[in-house]
């Protein structure tokens, strides 16, 4: 079955970085265009970026707009986000979601946490 | 940008129907996906291609679109569909996804 588990998340400062991981299974990754989504807490969905299945095409959220660069490493089957500049909107939880072709999203992983400390 | 509107809130009595809109320019024109979101948990999609059903999902769960509003059905509503419910269209010209704020569903 369909598998997508995000990890990476954490605590993080004002400024820093982190890198987001989805270890993907159960389907053929390498043809499969993917993407991140969040959701702030207590708010709704936002998409925060697409990537193709060769790697080759992606696109981004204003929001998140030259910080953030979405990834992949085919032969490994998984999916990353490198967010830099974080800041405390960027305070959400991470979903990776598998495109359907159509641009709807078909499989979501759980989610990754990712908070701010002062 | 693209802006989808939701309701914030709709309730509906068990056994009823519950029809969940989502406004849009001109989104009878497009492709419209729905997603249930349970608390706690990941979103499920519900809905794509504005009128298909994923598989194991049911049956009285269904979609329409026509001028500038979309729209999920949910007949003989049960307690177990009470959840968050979004719309979702993707612009296949920028490459783009946008969401609705989202509606929650009380089931009274």
């Amino acid at each position: 079955q369909v598998q997508l588990v995000e990890s990476g998340g954490g605590v993080v400062q004002t400024g820093r970085s982190l890198r987001l991981s989805c270890a993907a299974s159960g389907f053929t990754f390498a043809v499969s265009p993917m993407h991140w989504v969040r959701q702030a807490p207590g708010k709704g969905l936002e998409w925060v970026a697409f990537l193709s299945n060769d790697g080759t095409t992606d696109t981004y959220a204003d929001s998140v707009k030259g910080r953030f660069t979405i990834s992949r490493d085919n032969s490994r089957n998984t999916l990353y986000l490198q967010m830099n500049s974080l800041g405390a909107d960027d305070t959400a939880i991470y979903y990776c979601a598998r495109d359907r072709e159509d641009g709807s999203f078909d499989f979501w992983g759980q989610g990754t946490l990712v908070t701010f400390s002062s | 940008s693209y802006v989808l509107t939701q309701p914030p809130s709709v309730s509906v009595a068990p056994g009823k129907t519950a029809r969940i809109t989502c406004g849009g320019d001109n989104i009878g024109r497009k492709s419209v996906h729905w997603y249930q979101q349970k608390p706690g948990q990941a979103p499920v999609q519900v809905i794509y291609s504005t009128t298909d059903r994923p598989s194991g999902i049911s049956e009285r769960f269904s979609g329409s679109n026509s001028g500038n509003t979309a729209a999920l059905t949910i007949s003989r509503v049960e307690a177990g569909d009470e959840a968050d419910y979004y719309c979702q269209v993707w612009d296949s010209l920028i490459y783009h996804c946008f969401f609705g704020g989202g509606t929650k569903l009380t089931v009274l």
